[in-house]
């Protein structure tokens, strides 16, 4: 049964502390996301990755950071430097340019920094 | 700077009616065109997607039309059913980085609400 995972689905953090999300498929997709989704808005996206050891930056990278060791997981940490971090998380993978693109999202993660 | 947006926040239609949900977009870019559904709390469900040279797609109760020279583009539910009321989201991505499979960007959504 392939799909997206994300845990967890609900983190709380107390202000100052890093915290990582974690994100892992199991579709053999190359390429990986991650956007956040505040109320009444789309989602932005914060880094991405398009193969194993590579990331880039997207909108939002201020304060975040990922890594990409293994294609089926790309953990993203919150850290201290995120100004406004309380946000739900969304994960997401694709095929890559040669799928067309399409992402397919996990369930999300809402954090919230007390 | 929006680049695609969704100018309906919420969008209320008949059961058994057409719903019609729009996007326009700015970036001439963008190639490739995607709808997704959602729930609260929960993560976006791809729905249907179009790439810009095609300027219709249809799968089932939905069909998407593309108009590249006025960069707009909208979906189509026929039937609306009770199961379809949820936030639809616009989404495009182009051919920034080589060619690479960059993220996408989304407008902020339409809430549409399907009354019996």
């Amino acid at each position: 049964d392939g799909g997206i995972t994300q845990s967890p689905k609900y983190l709380f953090r107390k202000e100052g502390q890093n915290v990582t999300l974690s994100c892992e498929q199991n579709l053999n997709h190359d390429a990986m996301y991650w956007y956040r989704q505040d109320p009444g808005q789309g989602l932005r996206l914060i880094y991405y990755s398009q193969i194993v050891n590579d990331f880039q930056k997207g909108d939002i990278a201020e304060g975040y950071s990922v890594s990409r060791e293994k294609k089926e997981s790309f953990p993203l940490t919150v850290t201290s430097a995120q100004k406004n971090p309380t946000a739900f998380y969304l994960c997401a993978s694709s095929m890559g340019r040669a799928g067309g693109n399409t992402q397919y999202f996990g369930p999300g993660t809402r954090l919230t920094v007390l | 700077d929006q680049q695609v947006k969704q100018n309906s926040p919420s969008l209320s239609v008949q059961e058994g009616r057409i719903s019609i949900l729009n996007c326009d977009y700015t970036n001439s870019m963008f190639d490739y065109f995607l709808w997704y559904k959602k729930y609260p709390a929960e993560g976006p469900t791809f729905l249907i997607s179009i790439s810009s040279i095609k300027d219709k797609n249809e799968d089932g109760r939905f069909t998407v039309f593309l108009n590249k020279s006025a960069k707009h583009l909208s979906l189509h539910i026929v039937p609306s059913q009770p199961g379809d009321s949820a936030v639809y989201f616009c989404a495009a991505s182009g051919v920034y980085s080589g060619g690479g499979a960059d993220g996408l960007t989304f407008g902020k959504g339409t809430h549409l609400i399907i009354q019996p």
